[in-house]
This record gives structure tokens, C-alpha cells and sequence, in this order.
């Protein structure tokens, strides 16, 4: 089964920029992998934010935004809010299924 | 509004069985793929399995192919998670997810698998 890597942790300042990335073990992360991002603050049930590696909900703030960067699945937020800080995962399609990564736990200081 | 309603978890020893249902309003639960996802305590998130409209295609993570048979009765709007040989492992609290783009969660229901 594929491994989906995510960084552990981050750390962004009130009103900075942080970039996120989801990378696969079989190789770039293509549209292919349908690539997902997912939110989940302690103690809630998770929300989606991003589908198709690019696509936002009307629930997602504008101040996010997904993109594919350099064979990984990316996810930016731009001027970070202190609400913004959770467990971002990233999730994406293989043949035989699909795959979270790990997490990424943010925090916004 | 879409509202998922899971149901059915509990303690169950090891090597016991459980069946999970997730009950769906607001959508037209027929249309749409049918997802199920759990989490350990204090862990990531684990992409279970899936089942397609028509319960014609479905999917599993590789640590419960053979264990867990996910199905689902469009007549009653409702997708199950029949879990059998549960293992400590299994533990988590388990969320059923429905929309066009993995858009629904519900509020999930925990499985504990303990002696």
C-alpha cells in the first residue's frame, strides 16, 4: 500500500504564509490522485476544504487555496487567522483505494 | 440540510463482531458514492472503504480486506460496516462520509475493542 508523507508539524505567524505538502511513495502527485485536504480541530470532526487538488467548497475561506508544486499536492493558506490552527491531512486516490496522510499539526504564532 | 447518523458502536471483546449504520437525509443517498473512514484515539485519520452507487464496486483498506464488508440499502438511505474479527487495532471512532467530493461527514461512533 502506498504512503502518503505530510510534514508533522508547522509553525506560521498571524497573518503569514504557510505551504502544506502531501507526497506519495509510487511517485508525483498528479491530478490523477484526485488529491484532497481535510481540516480537523481538536475535539470536532473533521471538515474538507480542497478537492481535486485545486477546488474549493463554499464553506472553504478564500484564504485557502490547492495546488500541485513540484510532484506533491500543496496546500497554501495566505494570512493566517489563529482559528486556522488544527491538523490539516491530505488524502489521495490510488488503484486500489485511498490513502490520508499523516497530518500536519499548524500552528499559528 | 445533510445530515449522516452513524450507529451501532460499543465495546466488543477481541475476535467479536459489530455492525455500524449511517443513516443519510438531505441528499439523495442513491447518487452517491459511500465512504467510510476511522480514527484511533489520538491518531490520523485511516480511509476505510468505499462502495459505489449501485454497491456494484467496493473498496478496502488492506488491514480489514476480509474482515469488514461495507454494503448499503438505498431504500433506506443507510450504509453499513459489518466488522468481524475485531482487534485492539480496529479501535477508533469510525465516520461515514457521502457527496459528490467527500463533502458530508456525520458525528461518527466509537468502537472499542478491549478484553
Amino acid at each position: 500500500q502506498a504512503v502518503v508523507t505530510q510534514e508533522p508539524s508547522l509553525t506560521v505567524s498571524p497573518g503569514g504564509t504557510v505551504t502544506l505538502t502531501c507526497d506519495s511513495s509510487t511517485g508525483a502527485v498528479t491530478s490523477g490522485h484526485y488529491p484532497y485536504w481535510f481540516l480537523q480541530k481538536p475535539g470536532q470532526v473533521p471538515t474538507t476544504l480542497i478537492y481535486d487538488a485545486t477546488n474549493k467548497y463554499s464553506w472553504t475561506p478564500a484564504r485557502f487555496s490547492g495546488s500541485l508544486l513540484g510532484g506533491k499536492a500543496a496546500l497554501t493558506l495566505s494570512g493566517a487567522q489563529p482559528e486556522d490552527e488544527a491538523v490539516y491531512y491530505c488524502l489521495l486516490r490510488y488503484s486500489s483505494g485511498w490513502v490520508f496522510g499523516g497530518g500536519t499539526k499548524l500552528t499559528v504564532l | 440540510e445533510v445530515e449522516l447518523v452513524e450507529s451501532g458502536g460499543g465495546l466488543v471483546q477481541p475476535g467479536g463482531s459489530l455492525r455500524l449504520s449511517c443513516v443519510a437525509s438531505g441528499l439523495t443517498f442513491s447518487s452517491y458514492w459511500m465512504t467510510w473512514v476511522r480514527q484511533a484515539p489520538g491518531k490520523g485519520l485511516e480511509w476505510v472503504a468505499n462502495i459505489n452507487q449501485g454497491a456494484s464496486a467496493k473498496y478496502y483498506v488492506a488491514s480489514v480486506r476480509g474482515r469488514f464488508t461495507i454494503s448499503r440499502d438505498n431504500a433506506k438511505n443507510s450504509l453499513y460496516l459489518q466488522m468481524n474479527s475485531l482487534r485492539a487495532d480496529d479501535t477508533a471512532v469510525y465516520y461515514c462520509l457521502s457527496g459528490t467530493y467527500y463533502d458530508y461527514w456525520g458525528q461518527g461512533t466509537l468502537v472499542t475493542v478491549s478484553s
